[in-house]
């Protein structure tokens, strides 16, 4: 069965560091990959997604993330991290056109000053 | 993207009573989802919602407790029946848009007493 993993639950980051959260899928062919940012107390917004192409993808806010066909993975980075980046980011896998998204449990991120 | 709203945002209400959450779209879509987002876990797909048919539900969500309409193609409701404190979670409504991306709502805080 498809799946998603998040290995860090949470991380925390000094302000104006660098930041990379991982996401690896399980899927046998190329997936649709989403990462998704929730606020507290807000919905989930849609950061970037990649379907095909370039495997380095830019999303808003400064993030960007890269495609490894090689790892399974679909890592998030952003190069300096500002204080309203503290959130959950969820990482999700789409299998088919159309069909609904498996999310991974979330990373939580606080970041430090 | 689909400016999506949901109502209530939030709510509290006693166990054994029912609530219907309401999700509209500022513009057509086909295709809309339900996910549930227990405390401090990821989203769970409820259903899929399509205009005219009947809801696809996901395995461990019966339609007797989360009945979904789905009237046309800019609203869809939630009901969410006989209550218990298990049903203490995030309701996100969700709907397809272009390239096959999904964009959230804001969410409905249920607490059940």
């Amino acid at each position: 069965a498809q799946s998603v993993t998040q290995p860090d639950i949470h991380i925390t980051v000094s302000e104006g560091a660098s930041l990379e959260l991982r996401c690896n899928y399980s899927y046998g062919a190329t997936p649709y990959l989403f990462w998704y940012v929730q606020s507290p107390g807000q919905g989930l917004q849609l950061l970037l997604k990649y379907f095909s192409g370039d495997t380095l993808v830019q999303g808003i806010k400064g993030f960007e993330a890269e495609f490894k066909r090689s790892q399974s993975s679909f890592n998030l980075r952003k190069p300096s991290v500002h204080w309203s980046d503290a959130a959950e980011y969820f990482c999700a896998v789409g299998t088919q056109a159309g069909t609904a998204l498996i999310f991974g449990k979330g990373t939580t991120l606080s970041v430090s000053s | 993207s689909a400016v999506i709203s949901q109502k209530p945002s939030r709510d509290i209400c006693q166990r054994g009573t029912s609530l219907t959450i309401q999700c509209q779209v500022d513009s057509q879509v086909t295709m809309m989802f339900w996910y549930r987002q227990q405390p401090g876990q990821s989203l769970t797909l409820i259903a899929t919602a399509n205009q005219g048919s009947e809801a696809t539900y996901e395995s461990g969500f019966v339609i007797d407790k989360f009945p979904i309409s789905r009237p046309n193609l800019t609203f869809s409701t939630l009901t969410v029946s006989n209550m218990s404190p298990e049903d203490s979670s995030i309701y996100l409504c969700s709907v397809l848009q272009e390239q096959e991306t999904q964009y959230f709502g804001p969410g409905t805080r249920l607490l059940v007493l």
